[in-house]
C-alpha cells in the first residue's frame, strides 16, 4: 500500500512551453502533497505545499506564478512548470502525506519526473 | 541556516562491512527522524524512522540510534550488501501526529558498497 505515482516519468520540451507533471495517491487519500525539486547530487528542495481544495503554500524564492499547482481532489496534485527555460530542467518530486492515523505524517514519495528543457 | 547536518558526503564500505551515517540538528521541536533510501533516477523511499522517546531502533540490518541530549541521530546498515549502494538522507520533522510541518533534509550522503 501507501503508493504514489507520477506523470509523466521523463519529459522533454522546448524552450516557452508549459508542462504539466501529476501526482496522484493510488490507494490512500492525502491530506497534504509536497512538490520537491532536486538537482543532481543534491538534497531534496521544498518547493510547494498543497492541501486539497485550498491554494497552494510556497517557499521563499520560488515563484507562484511559474510553478502553477492544483490540488484538485484528496488523492491527485498537478505541478505545471509555465514557460519552461533550460534552468527549469530538474527532477521533480511529489510526496503525500496520508490521513490514515496509524500512519499519520508518514510521506510517501513519487517516483520523479525527469524534465529537460532544449 | 542548515537545521539538519549530515555527514559524511560520501562512504565506501566494503561487502559486509557496517555503514554508519550520521546526522545532527538543533531545533528541538523536532520530534520525529526518518531515514530515506534513494536510488538512482527514483524518488526517495522511506527506510526506518525514529522517535525522540527512544535511544534505538532495529529493523533488520537497519538500526537508527538517536541521542537526545547531543541532538544527534545515525543509521547504521550492518553487513552492508552491494544493492545498498544508494543515497540516503536523514530528515526531521516538528509536530508529528499534527496537520502541519514539512519534513528537514539533510544533504545526503551517497554509499557505494564493494564487492
Amino acid at each position: 500500500g501507501a503508493v504514489v505515482s507520477q506523470h509523466p516519468s521523463r519529459v522533454i520540451c522546448k524552450s516557452g512551453t508549459s508542462v504539466k507533471i501529476e501526482c496522484r495517491s493510488l490507494d490512500f487519500q492525502a491530506t497534504t502533497m509536497f512538490w520537491y525539486r532536486q538537482f543532481p547530487k543534491q538534497s531534496l528542495m521544498l518547493m510547494a505545499t498543497s492541501n486539497e481544495g485550498s491554494k497552494a503554500t510556497y517557499e521563499q524564492g520560488v515563484e507562484k506564478d511559474k510553478f502553477l499547482i492544483n490540488h484538485a481532489s484528496l488523492t491527485l496534485s498537478t505541478l505545471t512548470v509555465t514557460s519552461a527555460h533550460p534552468e527549469d530542467s530538474s527532477f521533480y518530486i511529489c510526496s503525500a502525506r496520508s490521513r490514515d492515523s496509524g500512519s499519520y505524517n508518514e510521506q510517501f514519495f513519487g517516483p520523479g519526473t525527469r524534465l529537460t528543457v532544449l | 541556516q542548515q537545521q539538519v547536518k549530515q555527514s559524511p558526503q560520501s562512504l565506501i564500505v566494503q561487502k559486509g562491512g557496517i555503514s554508519i551515517i550520521n546526522c545532527a540538528y538543533e531545533n528541538t521541536a523536532f520530534d520525529y527522524f526518518p531515514w530515506y533510501q534513494q536510488f538512482p533516477g527514483k524518488g526517495p523511499a522511506l527506510l526506518i524512522a525514529i522517535r525522540p522517546d527512544v535511544s534505538e531502533k532495529k529493523e533488520g540490518r537497519f538500526t537508527i540510534s538517536f541521542n537526545k541530549s547531543a541532538k544527534q541521530f545515525s543509521l547504521h546498515i550492518m553487513d552492508s550488501q552491494p544493492g545498498d549502494s544508494a543515497t540516503y538522507f536523514c530528515a526531521a520533522l516538528k509536530n508529528y501526529g499534527g496537520s502541519q510541518g514539512n519534513l528537514i533534509f539533510g544533504k545526503g550522503t551517497k554509499l557505494s558498497v564493494k564487492p
